[in-house]
């Protein structure tokens, strides 16, 4: 079974604080994902990447950087968090395989600005 | 009009009954269609994916896709408590790796 690993269940943090969320996938997946997902707007895309190194920009990137510097690890950075930023966050992984691959999601991390 | 439109119910039924979740779309080019569930406090899991029109069937869950209709079902058969969850739908047109989602429909079976 495929399995992606979220470093943190639940965090708190201040605003203005630079945050790191982890995300690790055991699959050798080339495809990673981070969404964020709030009631009533449902999962929304930050960034994805496609391979160590590349990174494409979501449908709601302002406010979020990521880095992947090894094909397991994914990493989403709040470069300065604000109260807007509260959320649940969900990392996921696809492969590149034959055709459209689905996405498996870790459990999230519950994330909250004060 | 969104992309993808979903029922955020709440829907509540009794245990063992037929359970009939639907999404509709716009973007005729969409080909894969992928069903999750998602449990409180925890991430989506995929459920059913098919490809292009047709149903599938896997144990008491069935997906259908009817693309003429731009419309998708999720059908559960005797339905149980653990089934009370929150089901969102996905799909993608090909190769761009960008999944266009649901915004999940709440499903509660009572015992």
């Amino acid at each position: 079974d495929v399995k992606v690993t979220q470093s943190s269940r639940y965090l708190v943090k201040r605003t203005g604080e630079k945050v790191f969320l982890e995300c690790v996938q055991d699959m050798d997946h080339e495809n990673m994902f981070w969404y964020r997902q709030d009631p009533g707007l449902g999962l929304r895309l930050i960034y994805f990447s496609y391979d160590v190194k590349m990174k494409e920009k979501g449908d709601i990137p302002e406010g979020y950087s990521v880095s992947r510097e090894k094909k397991e690890r994914f990493s989403l950075i709040l470069e300065s968090a604000s109260t807007n930023q509260t959320s649940m966050y969900l990392c996921a992984s696809s492969s590149s395989g034959g055709g459209n691959q689905p996405q498996h999601f870790g459990d999230g991390t519950r994330l909250s600005i004060l | 009009q969104k992309e993808v439109e979903q029922d955020p119910g709440p829907l509540s039924v009794p245990e063992g009954a037929i359970v009939s979740l639907n999404c509709t779309y716009s973007n005729s080019a969409f080909q894969y269609f992928m069903w999750y569930r998602q449990y409180s406090r925890k991430g989506p899991e995929l459920l059913m994916y098919t490809y292009s029109s047709g149903n599938k069937e896997d144990g008491r869950f069935t997906a259908q896709v009817d693309k003429s209709s731009k419309y998708i079902s999720l059908f559960i058969r005797d339905s149980q408590p653990s089934d009370s969850a929150t089901y969102l739908c996905a799909m993608e047109a090909g190769n761009n790796r960008k999944l266009i989602w649901g915004l999940g429909t709440s499903l509660a079976v009572n015992p």
